[in-house]
């Protein structure tokens, strides 16, 4: 199986500021990504899936970039709304696998 | 808009059968993939099972291979997760997900979640 390590597991910062979450992946997954955000409570949401297409209705200020093994997702301008979790898949393989999350918290 | 609700979860003793449905609404149910998807707070999220537009081919994950049925029916916009032989390791909240477009295997839709415990 592809493994997902995502950094930080956690991260605090103030609003305004722009923050970067990394996810590794085992092997190439050739772009096969997504990234996911979950807040409290709530079901994950898509954010970005092919490494750096932003899904319907996402705030521009989410992006995400990456190749190879090395995949990032970027949050520029932290909004209060956007304290939540963020995971990350790859779907370039089965079984399909997460990251064990990044918890995004403000400071 | 999308809609996907889940119904079926409880609390279950080892060894038993629960089976789970997802209600699709607010788009065109067989035009896309389908799926489970489950999260706990030790093992994170794991992809279970999924299911293509006609049903005709379903894919697992071993742990899960032979024990759970992933089914769709497209005239009643729903499908389903059958589980046997329930395993403690099965405890989770399940959540129906609806792959991206032309089968794309990311989720871009999830429903609220359901919560299966596997317990004596």
């Amino acid at each position: 199986d592809i493994q997902m390590t995502q950094s930080p597991a956690s991260l605090s910062a103030s609003l305004g500021e722009t923050v970067t979450i990394e996810c590794r992946a085992s092997e190439d997954i050739y772009n096969g990504l997504a990234w996911y955000q979950q807040k409290p409570g709530k079901s994950p949401q898509l954010l970005i899936y092919n490494a750096n297409s932003l899904h319907t209705g996402v705030p521009s200020r989410f992006s995400g970039s990456g190749s190879g093994t090395q995949y990032s997702l970027k949050i520029n301008s932290l909004q209060s709304e956007d304290v939540a979790s963020y995971f990350c898949q790859q779907y370039y393989d089965y079984p399909w696998t997460f990251g064990g999350g990044t918890k995004l918290e403000l400071k | 808009e999308v809609q996907l609700v889940e119904s079926g979860g409880g609390l279950v003793q080892p060894g038993r059968s629960l089976k789970l449905s997802c209600a699709a609404s607010g788009f065109t149910f067989s035009n896309y993939g389908m799926a489970w998807v489950r999260q706990t707070p030790t093992k994170g999220l794991e992809w279970v099972a999924s299911i293509s537009t006609g049903g005709g081919n379903t894919y697992y994950r071993d742990s899960v291979k032979g024990r759970f049925t992933i089914s769709r029916d497209n005239a009643k916009n729903t499908q389903y997760l059958q589980m046997d032989s329930l395993r403690s390791e099965d405890t989770a909240t399940y959540y129906c997900a609806r792959h991206g477009y032309s089968s794309s295997h990311y989720f871009d839709y999830w429903g609220q979640g359901v919560m299966v415990t596997v317990s004596s």
